[in-house]
């Protein structure tokens, strides 16, 4: 069972406003990642952190922002957002393997974001 | 460039049918990371299994199997006695190891109804 953790879960904010969507993993992981899901569709990765202080762009250009301070949080920050930013995203996060190995990324419930 | 293709965009099953799941992938690395996900109803992803390009062994847990062949570049996913709880979208996705932030390349999912 993975032990991330998103809030909130679902919401509906106004034109404009500056929102936090939080993430937290409880196992200690190095990496995380935030994907952004329209309904019916692929997940596309905005941002990533290989460990404290590290943020990098994903393959989607996306205008929230991220931060990592500390190894089990990694919020995602949108300053003013707009209904174009309406979508779900969903927090990963993921083990380093030895050798290089590519490991299993454990996914949040998501959260479903609405803007009017 | 790499590359995640599910074909199969909707399938719909009666209860305790089988269904095979395509997945067919392109990527230039020699060494990468093939997984499969479940997203049902309430969003989250689950992780259902990891295999690397040198392990072409097929595998079975319970009711799933999967069929990994290089040669065709697939990575099939086949459940048996469907049941309704099987009912979601699946995900198939790449990693490739050249990458080091093992990153995911999702398809665009194929929606599994499972029909009691």
């Amino acid at each position: 069972e993975a032990d991330i953790y998103q809030t909130p879960r679902y919401l509906v904010i106004g034109t404009g406003k500056k929102i936090t969507l939080e993430c937290s993993q409880t196992m200690g992981h190095d990496k995380m990642y935030w994907y952004q899901q329209d309904p019916g569709m692929e997940l596309h990765l905005i941002h990533y952190s290989y460990g404290v202080n590290s943020t990098e762009k994903g393959d989607l250009s996306s205008e929230s922002t991220v931060s990592r301070i500390r190894t089990e949080h990694f919020p995602l920050t949108l300053e003013s957002a707009r209904p174009s930013h309406t979508s779900q995203y969903l927090c990963a996060s993921s083990e380093y393997g030895a050798g290089g190995r590519n490991n299993e990324q454990f996914f949040g419930p998501g959260t479903r974001l609405t803007v009017l | 460039a790499q590359k995640v293709t599910q074909a199969q965009t909707e399938i719909s099953v009666v209860e305790k049918e089988d269904v095979t799941l395509d997945c067919v992938y392109e990527t230039r690395d020699t060494t990468y990371y093939l997984f499969w996900y479940k997203q049902p109803p309430s969003g989250e992803l689950v992780f259902l299994i990891r295999r690397n390009s040198f392990d072409e062994q097929n595998e079975i847990s319970g009711r799933y199997s999967w069929n990994f062949q290089k040669s065709t570049s697939s990575f099939n996913f086949t459940i048996t006695a469907s049941q309704v709880v099987d009912s979601a979208v699946y995900f198939c996705a790449l990693s490739e190891a050249g990458t080091g932030a093992n990153n995911l390349f999702f398809g665009t999912g194929t929606r599994l109804t499972v029909i009691p």
